[in-house]
């Protein structure tokens, strides 16, 4: 079963513009993880957010955790056509410190030239 | 490049065969996992190797075996192959620690290119 869920399902930008992506899950996590993965290919770890952090940038990525919520945003700046890709978050789940990943079903973000 | 590896990039075959994929995890990582990766499933967790031992477990089939060698890289063995088990696999790695109480924990995961199993 699917711990996360991302909304939407589905963007469609044009570059320059902002694209910001959702994530909600279930249970208490240990952290949450953004990959990018290109049609078909390997996933590229984007950036990590553990439970006791609010908020993470990388480069253009801002990422924000809401544990009373149980949600994450993904935000993306000034898109560009290479940002074209399905993004997954990721869950650590609680307990026993595995570090098995829970993924969603992803969003899938076009950005048009 | 994640560096981490994974051979065969592709691999073809018929139902009721066996294939074994392989995984070389990033220098230094001691823990391995593998996804599996299908359109109607989305990305499963199947199986994760800590140092050598099986670590957690998720929705891996019983056809399904894996272990990791003592240089640490990993296989993951299918069995009796049916048409359903065509997907995208995926090992990651990952630095795992102990903290003497608890553990291991785990940072970032970093994923291989993958194999694309078709069973014909």
């Amino acid at each position: 079963s699917q711990q996360g869920e991302e909304d939407p399902q589905a963007l469609s930008i044009q570059e320059g513009e902002n694209a910001t992506m959702n994530c909600s899950y279930k249970t208490s996590i240990n952290n949450l993880q953004w990959y990018r993965q290109n049609s078909g290919r390997g996933l590229v770890h984007l950036i990590l957010i553990r439970s006791n952090e609010r908020e993470k940038h990388s480069g253009r990525l801002r990422v924000t955790l809401d544990t009373s919520k149980k949600s994450s945003s993904l935000l993306i700046t000034a898109s560009r056509a290479a940002d074209t890709a399905s993004y997954f978050c990721a869950t650590v789940i609680g307990s026993g410190n595995t570090g098995k990943l829970i993924f969603g079903q992803g969003t899938t973000l076009q950005v048009k030239p | 490049d994640s560096g981490v590896t994974q051979t065969p990039k592709h691999l073809i075959t018929a139902t009721g065969q066996r294939v074994t994929l392989r995984c070389s995890p990033r220098s230094g990582d001691l823990s391995v996992y593998w996804y599996q990766q299908s359109l109607d499933q989305g990305l499963q967790f199947l199986i994760q190797y800590y140092n050598g031992e099986e670590r957690a477990k998720g929705n891996i089939l019983e056809r399904f075996s894996a272990q990791q060698f003592p240089d640490l890289h990993s296989e993951l063995n299918l069995s009796s192959l049916e048409l359903g088990d065509s997907a995208l696999y995926f090992c990651a790695s990952s630095v795992s620690w102990t903290s003497g109480i608890g553990g291991p924990f785990t940072d970032t995961q970093y994923f291989g290119p993958g194999t694309r199993l078709t069973v014909l």
